[in-house]
């Protein structure tokens, strides 16, 4: 079982509307937890970062939230532009002071409609 | 952010022959880079972790002679993909940790492979 597990997988909204993203995961303890958005073609180009003692992160118009009780992240979206269609990955940070083990979500594939 | 770069973004090759690709830190120096591949509408999978002045360390399931690496300097790796085959297509990532912050992964742009 995927210790990441993002929802819904894919999503189609119009342009200028909010959504959210949500990010389940198991992985115990953890340092951090990253949003990142990938464009089609592209590698993922981090949004957020939070760590297990943060409840919120903004940038721009993206704001992550974080439960560490629940175990559960979102990423919230306002006003959607048509640059917003990428995926949405989730990633985890394991706290045993490396980072190559890092836990991917497979991912929200996020259509904005004109 | 720090930015990482590779070389080259797409590449088109003969079934049989290999290919190298390269990724760079360009900000600062990685010991540490690290080899994805994604399929489509798949997540990133972690293939090897590439450690500057000794041997890579595969994931369960990777072929080391058949993905080698090298990470000759603390700001290049190369994977080359040996005698490829179409089932070889994919999109290759590559990262590198920034010494400074230990948990901080930089992706570099991607290398998308396909085999004829």
């Amino acid at each position: 079982k995927n210790q990441v597990e993002q929802s819904p997988q894919s999503l189609i909204i119009l342009e200028g509307k909010n959504c959210t993203l949500q990010c389940n995961y198991t992985v115990s303890p953890f340092s951090n937890l990253r949003w990142y958005k990938q464009d089609t073609g592209r590698g993922p180009v981090s949004l957020t970062i939070m760590t297990f003692s943060e409840n919120t992160k903004s940038n721009g118009r993206y704001t992550a939230t974080l439960d560490a009780d629940t175990k559960q992240s979102s990423l919230h979206i306002t006003a959607s532009q048509l640059s917003d269609s990428a995926s949405y990955i989730c990633v985890v940070t394991p706290n045993r002071g490396r980072a190559n083990n890092l836990f991917f979500g497979t991912g929200t594939r996020l259509t904005v409609i004109p | 952010g720090a930015v990482v770069s590779q070389h080259p973004s797409w590449v088109i090759c003969k079934s049989g022959t290999s290919v190298k690709i390269e990724c760079r830190s360009l900000d600062f120096q990685a010991t540490t880079m690290f080899w994805y591949r994604q399929f489509p509408k798949q997540s990133l999978m972690l293939m090897a972790t590439s450690n500057e002045g000794s041997k890579a360390t595969y994931e369960q399931g990777v072929e080391k002679d058949k993905f080698l690496i090298n990470h000759a300097s603390l700001t290049l790796s190369t994977l080359t993909v040996t005698s490829a085959h179409p089932e070889d297509s994919s999109f290759y990532i590559c990262s590198a940790r920034d010494p400074g912050f230990t948990d901080t992964q930089y992706f570099g742009p991607g290398t998308r492979l396909t085999v004829l």
